[in-house]
């Protein structure tokens, strides 16, 4: 069975503070994909990133970046000088092989001026 | 337009009415989803369709009935809900089966 966990609920910060949404996973499979998803109050997911498992290599997109640590089955995204339009619910999911995605239950991120 | 457009946008039932919920994707893609979100809950998975067939039901009440009359369009048919059957329906799109690549932003669904 496969999980994902994320175990921020809700973060507040100040515009311009770093933040780091945790996510941690659970698969048997070796072959597996992460992805990143934001819901902003409009509704629609946005997605941000996927990342298959053969490949650990950060990635950084503008503010944006992801830290893919096998060894600990975890993939955080971190936001670097947030601003208040990364105001949002930001979903970690997984996927193996063909099968449907797993969403975790999301992390509320508040940006206050 | 492009993307994933969701119609309509709010929508209040009673436990008795039937009504239908719309997804249109101008993307080109060939698979479709619907996927409930719920409060407090990870996203679900209700259907998938892939070229107009439908590949994916996961144990979804038959109260939800689905309709994919063509690779654009996408319809979830509802009726004799119940309360719990409230929440926020999404509906998203890929080029091919597999994960969903756009979202629409949704239906908000309350059953009285």
């Amino acid at each position: 069975a496969q999980k994902v966990t994320q175990a921020q609920t809700e973060i507040s910060v100040v515009e311009k503070e770093d933040v780091t949404l945790d996510c941690v996973y659970e698969t048997r499979d070796t072959t597996y994909y992460l992805f990143w998803y934001k819901q902003p109050p409009s509704g629609e997911l946005v997605f941000l990133i996927r990342r298959n498992s053969f490949d650990e290599q950060n990635e950084i997109s503008g503010r944006y970046s992801w830290n893919f640590q096998k060894s600990t089955s975890s993939f955080n995204f971190t936001i670097t000088a947030s601003q208040v339009v990364d105001s949002a619910v930001y979903f970690c999911a997984l996927a193996s092989g063909y099968s449907t995605l797993t969403f975790g239950k999301g992390t509320m991120l508040l940006v206050s001026p | 337009e492009t993307g994933v457009t969701q119609t309509p946008r709010h929508l209040v039932m009673g436990m008795t009415n039937k009504k239908s919920l719309k997804c249109e994707q101008h993307l080109g893609h060939n698979a479709m989803y619907w996927y409930k979100q719920s409060a407090k809950k990870p996203l679900e998975l209700m259907f998938v369709y892939s070229l107009e067939e439908r590949v994916e039901n996961n144990s979804v009440p038959s109260r939800f009935s689905p309709e994919c009359p063509n690779s654009s369009h996408l319809f979830l048919h509802l009726h004799t809900l119940q309360p719990e059957d409230s929440a926020l329906y999404l509906c998203a799109s890929s080029q091919d089966q597999g994960w969903p690549r756009f979202f629409g932003p949704g239906t908000r669904l309350t059953v009285l």
